[in-house]
């Protein structure tokens, strides 16, 4: 099956602790992107990638890394600067022919306390 | 900069029709799009339609587009209580998408 994958479904952290959300994608799509969604609210970019070993910040990149070392693979890692860490975060992934939609994961809600 | 907008909530009864609207922004957008997020899952593309259509009909769902005033909406006929979820329209903005907060769609049986 194509797709896109996010594990784990459910993260816990305790304040002050680095954690990385996996992304996987096996459309080979070129482009990967990674958004956060809070409750009543839409879809923040984070960070989005266009090519393998090259990456933007989007509009909140502000405690959040990425690396994209592998075309398939796309790892967010929310560090301990980041201020207000619990939220739903979904990845996405974009192909280069057709149109300019996006794909989306089943997303990771992590909960930091 | 300028958003994408939306009304938040929608609530309708089984088998009426649900009519969500969008205002987009970017008047060169090519495409756009609608997704559906269920509760706790990701976001599922349902449609899309060319910025040179005025219309587009896939089974219960009715696309309509009004480039003038930048006004999309999205019609689902005989909604059902499997309708219920997030509705976020979307518009292409320098080769990527601009997202609306959503519309949360409730069916009431």
């Amino acid at each position: 099956d194509g797709g896109i994958t996010q594990s784990p479904k459910y993260l816990f952290r305790k304040e002050g602790q680095n954690v990385t959300l996996s992304c996987e994608q096996n459309l080979n799509h070129d482009a990967m992107y990674w958004y956060r969604q809070d409750p009543g609210q839409g879809l923040r970019l984070i960070y989005y990638s266009q090519i393998v070993n090259d990456f933007q910040k989007g509009d909140i990149a502000e405690g959040y890394s990425v690396s994209r070392e592998k075309k398939e693979s796309f790892p967010l890692t929310v560090t301990s600067a980041q201020k207000n860490p619990t939220a739903f975060y979904l990845c996405a992934s974009k192909g280069t022919s057709g149109g300019y939609e996006q794909y989306f994961g089943p997303g990771t809600r992590l909960t930091v306390t | 900069g300028e958003d994408v907008e939306q009304s938040l909530f929608l609530s309708v009864r089984e088998g009426d029709s649900s009519v969500i609207n969008c205002t987009y922004t970017d008047s060169s957008s090519t495409y756009l799009y609608w997704y559906k997020q269920e509760p706790g899952a990701g976001l599922q593309l349902l449609t899309y339609i060319f910025s040179n259509m005025d219309m587009k009909q896939d089974q219960r769902l009715t696309v309509l587009l009004n480039k003038k005033d930048k006004h999309l909406s999205l019609r689902i006929a005989d909604t059902q209580t499997g309708d219920s979820a997030i509705y976020f329209c979307a518009e292409v903005d320098n080769n990527d998408m601009r997202f609306g907060a959503g519309t949360r769609l409730t069916v009431k049986p």
